[in-house]
C-alpha cells in the first residue's frame, strides 16, 4: 500500500462543476503539498498545508491531521484547470513522498 | 524571481555519451533536489543537496553524478546511461527543506537515451 493515496485517479467533468480530489496518507507528517502538473512537464506548487484550510482564487485545500486526510477543491472549474494534481507529504527532513496523481479533464 | 531554470529542455544522448543537466535558482534557497519522473508516474527523488552538500542519495546508480558548484546551481552529470533512464528530470528548490516551506520546481529536462 502506498504511503500516500489519492482518489480518484482520473476525473472528467464539465466546465463549471465543483471538483474534489482526495488524499490520504499513512505516515506522520509536518506538511502536505498540493502540486499541479501540466502536460509540458513543469510542476507548480498550489498549496503547502500543515493544518486547517487555505484558499487561493478558485482553489481551496483542507487538511485534517487527526484523520490523515486532505482535500483539494476547485470551484467553477474551467478547461484550463485540466492537469494532473499531485498530493505530496514530507517524510523525514527533506523527502517528499508523492501520491500517484489525479488526472483531471474539464470539458467545455 | 521565483523561478527554477533547467537546461536543456530536451536532450537526446547515446549510451556512450557524457552530458549534463543544469539547474539554477536565485531565490536564496539552500535545499535543491533532483527528481526523475517516468510517464504517468509521480516524481521519484534522486538526490537532495542542503547547503551545497549532498544530504540524500536515494541509491541512484553511479551513472548519475550530481554536483552543486554553488548555492544557486545544481548539475546532474550523465554517463553511460541506459534506454530505461529516459524520463523527465525535474529540479526543485526550497528554503532549507520542504517541511513548512514551499517547493519550487523547474520545467524539467526531457531526456531520451538511444
Amino acid at each position: 500500500k502506498n504511503e500516500v493515496e489519492q482518489s480518484p485517479q482520473n476525473l472528467t467533468a464539465q466546465e463549471g462543476e465543483f471538483i474534489t480530489i482526495n488524499c490520504s496518507y499513512s505516515v506522520g507528517i509536518s506538511a502536505l503539498h498540493w502540486l499541479q502538473q501540466h502536460p509540458g512537464g513543469g510542476i507548480v506548487s498550489l498549496f503547502m498545508l500543515s493544518s486547517g484550510k487555505k484558499k487561493h482564487g478558485r482553489l481551496i485545500a483542507t487538511i485534517n491531521i487527526q484523520e490523515k486526510h486532505s482535500s483539494l477543491h476547485i470551484t467553477a472549474s474551467h478547461p484550463r484547470d485540466s492537469a494532473v494534481y499531485i498530493c505530496a507529504v514530507m517524510k523525514g527532513a527533506q523527502k517528499l513522498v508523492f501520491g500517484q496523481g489525479t488526472r483531471l479533464t474539464i470539458n467545455p | 524571481d521565483t523561478e527554477v531554470t533547467q537546461t536543456p529542455k530536451h536532450l537526446v544522448m547515446g549510451m556512450t555519451n557524457k552530458k549534463s543537466l543544469k539547474c539554477e535558482q536565485h531565490m536564496g534557497h539552500r535545499a535543491m533536489y533532483w527528481y526523475k519522473q517516468k510517464a504517468k508516474k509521480p516524481p521519484e527523488l534522486m538526490f537532495v543537496y542542503s547547503y551545497e552538500k549532498l544530504s540524500i542519495n536515494e541509491s541512484v546508480p553511479s551513472r548519475f553524478s550530481p554536483e552543486c558548484p554553488n548555492s544557486s546551481l545544481l548539475n546532474l552529470h550523465l554517463h553511460a546511461l541506459q534506454p530505461e533512464d529516459s524520463a523527465l528530470y525535474l529540479c526543485a528548490s526550497s528554503q532549507e527543506g520542504t517541511a513548512g516551506n514551499t517547493i519550487y520546481f523547474g520545467e524539467g529536462s526531457w531526456l531520451t537515451v538511444v
